[in-house]
């Protein structure tokens, strides 16, 4: 079935540098690709999204590159801030069988002061 | 605008005991997700609704869970009889409409603990 895969499962970064977040995903189909920011206990919140008829897009110090031959797409963060540090999913939406959005694992991300 | 809403916030409940979930979706989004998040993993999809009926259900345990989104808009999510793996946080998000890729927006989540 669909699969997303997420690397690496933990990032820490020293505050300033730049954080880099890659997902791969398995459905050719998949034209929609989503950014999720979660906070400890807090609900998934999106941070940046892309369409497969784009190959970038970017937001202040976040931006999202989608490499639709190679099937990954990867998420930049600029100028990290220690209120940059949660979890951040990525996600897949597939067409195949249904819109289904399918979610990585997870990426923790700590920004050091 | 109000956000998705969701109730109970916590609940615990020892196994083969019966639960039930309740989400308010944002108003007028169309489509109505239910996903498990298990700590340390992400959201994993169970059921998706658009309006009231069912998109995508191939991820629901059918022989515990059950899912209904009667009128179109609040939707209740049963669990029963509960398991011991079934401890996690269960979120429900919405979005316009499901065809489009529009943004999904999450409520809360409901943290379960099976004992």
């Amino acid at each position: 079935g669909e699969n997303v895969e997420q690397h690496p499962s933990t990032l820490s970064v020293q505050e300033g540098d730049s954080a880099v977040i890659k997902c791969t995903y398995s459905d050719s189909a998949s034209n929609y690709f989503p950014w999720y920011k979660q906070e400890l206990g807090k609900r998934p919140q999106l941070i940046i999204d892309i369409r497969s008829n784009v190959g970038e897009k970017k937001d202040q110090r976040i931006a999202v590159t989608l490499n639709k031959t190679a099937k990954h797409f990867s998420l930049h963060i600029t100028e990290t801030q220690p209120e940059d540090s949660a979890v951040y999913f990525c996600a897949a939406r597939t067409n195949t069988g249904g819109f289904k959005t399918i979610f990585g694992a997870g990426t923790r991300l700590f920004v050091k002061a | 605008e109000a956000g998705v809403a969701q109730s109970p916030r916590y609940k615990i409940i020892e196994k083969r005991q019966s639960v039930a979930f309740w989400c308010n979706p944002i108003s007028g989004h169309a489509t109505l997700y239910w996903y498990q998040q298990i700590l340390g993993q992400g959201p994993k999809l169970l059921i998706q609704f658009q309006n009231n009926g069912v998109v995508d259900d191939s991820q629901l345990p059918k022989d515990r869970f059950s899912a209904e989104r009667l009128k179109g808009v609040d939707s209740t999510l049963k669990i029963q009889p509960a398991k011991l793996e079934d401890s996690a946080v269960y979120l429900c998000a919405s979005s316009l409409d499901w065809t489009v890729g529009e943004t999904q927006y999450f409520g809360p989540g409901t943290r379960l603990l099976v004992l």
